[in-house]
């Protein structure tokens, strides 16, 4: 089973700047199999990237993703209230699908 | 708009069966672009993939729950279904029903039902 790293585990930042999440993967991930998700108290989590750079639809252009093999970014330029959050990776570069443990964004 | 909602009981008993169903609406289930999925999130284990059914009714199970787990279609009431047994405290959590045009990722999701193992 491929186990992915979340770092940091809180991020604390203000509205307007710019916060910068990572993921790293225990084996390389096949072709960019990585996608982003988004959580908020009380909500199922919301999709945000996938194959690792591709922002899914709704998803406002502040966000970006990027990396391969094992190591992925989300960026998340000029923070809006609303951003601060729960972000988990996840990867399907397996025929078993798993999560990160999440990196809180905080103000 | 394509969404889903979660059903079922939200106490099971250890060694019985929980069993809850995702009503889809705004599309059908056996429409031929989409992937049918189960996700549940602990505070122990966080998020963690159960399975999915596809439009055909071809299903993959994560190993970890594959012995336990099943996956079904209803297209005639347009839902699916998730079946675990034996079930143990472990298998307290938030369960997800949610769907995409691929089996792998998950753009729509139900709001998620809370499922409390205890006798």
């Amino acid at each position: 089973e491929i186990v992915l790293t979340q770092s940091p585990g809180t991020l604390s930042l203000s509205p307007g700047e710019r916060a910068t999440l990572s993921c790293r993967a225990s084996q390389s991930l096949s072709s960019t199999s990585l996608a982003w998700y988004q959580q908020k108290p009380g909500q199922a989590p919301r999709l945000l990237i996938y194959n690792a750079s591709s922002r899914a639809r709704g998803t406002p252009d502040r966000f970006s993703g990027s990396g391969s093999g094992a190591d992925f970014t989300l960026t998340i330029n000029t923070l809006e209230p609303e951003d601060f959050a729960v972000y988990y990776c996840q990867q399907y570069g397996s025929s078993t699908f798993t999560f990160g443990r999440g990196t809180r964004l905080e103000i | 708009q394509m969404q889903l909602q979660e059903s079922g009981p939200g106490l099971v008993k250890p060694s019985e069966t929980l069993s809850l169903t995702c009503t889809v609406s705004g599309t059908f289930v056996s429409s031929g672009i989409y992937y049918w999925s189960w996700i549940r999130q602990s505070p122990g284990k966080g998020l963690e993939w159960i399975g999915y059914i596809s439009h055909s009714g071809s299903t993959s199970y994560n190993p970890s729950l594959k012995s336990r787990v099943t996956i079904l279609l209803d297209a005639a009431k347009n839902q699916f279904s998730l079946k675990l047994n034996s079930v143990t405290a472990a298998d307290t959590a938030v369960y997800f029903c949610a769907g995409d045009s691929a089996p792998s990722r998950w753009f729509a999701w139900g709001q998620g039902t809370p499922v409390t193992v205890t006798s």
